[in-house]
């Protein structure tokens, strides 16, 4: 079965890097987009950026551009999400999504990254 | 960026009576690209309808989705108790790909 497993989130002091990882299993990752998605506490769902089998298409939410890199490994099954020039507005739990994170029916549990000082 | 609205914010109703769930966006949604997620407390989001009508899979026979253009409705007949929760739509028709603000559904 679909499995996804984020790590490397954790407390941070604005202006921080941290990067996450998803190890994902039960499918052919590399026949498939891959997103990540968050959601501030207490607040609704926010889709932050994709990435495609072979790394050609790429986009991101204006709210994370130019601070935030999305990569992959096929070779590795895994996911990752480079934060750079973190703020307090980007404490969330970040989840790993298999598809491009629109009508996504596999999500992983999240990992919770803090921003603070 | 296309905004969505739902409504109402918060709805109140008994187990067995019939919900619907509100999604207006601010422009016509491409190619039907709406999905809907059910949200708990401590768990991910789990989808229940995208392409604006398709049940996923495992998903209830009660649980239906309908619209097109700017206006999407989600019912939801007969709620059972695990049906109380927070409802998002989602449109991913055009990038980037953005959600409502949440319905939630209580219990009265």
């Amino acid at each position: 079965q679909v499995q996804l497993v984020e790590s490397g989130g954790g407390l941070v002091k604005p202006g921080g890097s941290l990067r996450l990882s998803c190890t994902a299993s039960g499918f052919t990752f590399s026949d498939y987009y891959m997103s990540w998605i968050r959601q501030a506490p207490g607040k609704g769902l926010e889709w932050i950026s994709y990435i495609s089998y072979t790394v050609h298409v790429i986009d991101y939410a204006d709210s994370v551009k130019g601070r935030f890199t999305i990569s992959r490994d096929n070779a590795e099954n895994s996911m990752y999400l480079q934060m750079d020039s973190l703020s307090v507005e980007d404490t969330a739990i970040y989840y790993c999504v298999k598809g491009d994170g629109g009508g996504g029916a596999y999500w992983g549990p999240g990992t919770l990254v803090t921003v603070s000082s | 960026e296309i905004v969505l609205t739902q409504s109402p914010r918060t709805l109140s109703l008994s187990p067995g009576q019939s919900a619907t769930l509100s999604c207006r966006a601010s422009q016509s949604v491409h190619n039907t690209h709406l999905a809907w997620y059910q949200e708990k407390p401590g768990q991910a989001p789990r989808l229940l309808i995208s392409g604006t009508s398709n049940r996923a899979t495992g998903i209830p026979g009660r649980f239906s989705g309908s619209g097109s253009g700017t206006d999407f409705t989600l019912t939801i007949t007969r709620l059972e108790p695990e049906d109380f929760a927070v409802y998002y739509c989602q449109q991913y028709g055009r990038s980037p790909f953005t959600f409502g603000q949440g319905t939630k559904l209580e219990i009265k």
